[in-house]
């Protein structure tokens, strides 16, 4: 199993709507949990951490399942800006261990 | 303020040549990473600097890379007799500490080799 896994995708998803994707993660004392974004041909980009009581930011909200051990990432009215692949990424014991990412394509 | 920054951003090199991949990362950050990312796939760890430490070189592919930092400040990737497979985005990040602590990422230099 790998120590943090997403579903790639592609999520096709109309422009408006909700979207939801989850981030399982291993290590049940990891502490530290990322959203990141990535544009095609671009670096990762911070979007968001993830706090234990959850975080909203507009209209991303992330949250966090320490008993399933897994993370969340919600994105409501999508744009079609929002399309990008998203990867999480959880702490290991000295630096970030990163999912494979998530694409997400928003349509018009 | 600045973040980080890599040069060069593209690279074409002849397979064999060696080639030198510069990272700069953001004032007073004291843990630096490298990645490659191949087309269409995930981050793949290469090495990660943190402090006076010695780094954790366990994601190198190859006794051909190689990987310097000078203090807190630059860090210097070196590929030695490359090869097609070689091919990829390079990507630097760093981080105020190591775990738990967000990563900054330059804009990558892609190394494409002929």
């Amino acid at each position: 199993r790998k120590e943090v896994e997403q579903d790639p995708g592609p999520f096709n998803v109309p422009e408006g709507a909700t979207v939801a994707f989850n981030c399982t993660y291993s290590n049940s004392a990891s502490q530290s949990f990322f959203w990141y974004r990535q544009d095609c041909r671009k670096e990762p980009k911070l979007l968001m951490s993830v706090y234990s009581s959850g975080n909203e930011d507009g209209r991303f909200t992330a949250q966090l399942n320490r008993a399933s051990q897994y993370i969340s990432l919600l994105i409501r009215d999508s744009k079609l800006s929002d399309s990008a692949t998203y990867l999480c990424a959880v702490n290991g014991p000295y630096q970030l261990i990163w999912g494979a990412g998530t694409k997400l394509i928003i349509k018009p | 303020g600045a973040g980080v920054s890599q040069s060069p951003s593209n690279k074409v090199t002849e397979k064999g040549k060696d080639v030198e991949l510069r990272c700069d990362p953001i004032s007073g950050h004291t843990a630096l990473y490298w990645y490659r990312q191949r087309l269409g796939q995930g981050l793949e760890f290469l090495i990660y600097f943190q402090g006076n430490s010695a780094p954790d070189k366990s994601g190198l592919p190859s006794d051909r890379f190689s990987a310097e930092r000078t203090g807190e400040s630059v860090s210097t990737l070196t590929i030695q007799r490359t090869q097609q497979e070689d091919s990829a985005v390079y990507l630097c990040a760093s981080s105020f500490i190591s775990s738990g602590y967000e990563q900054y990422f330059g804009p990558g230099t892609r190394l494409t080799v002929t």
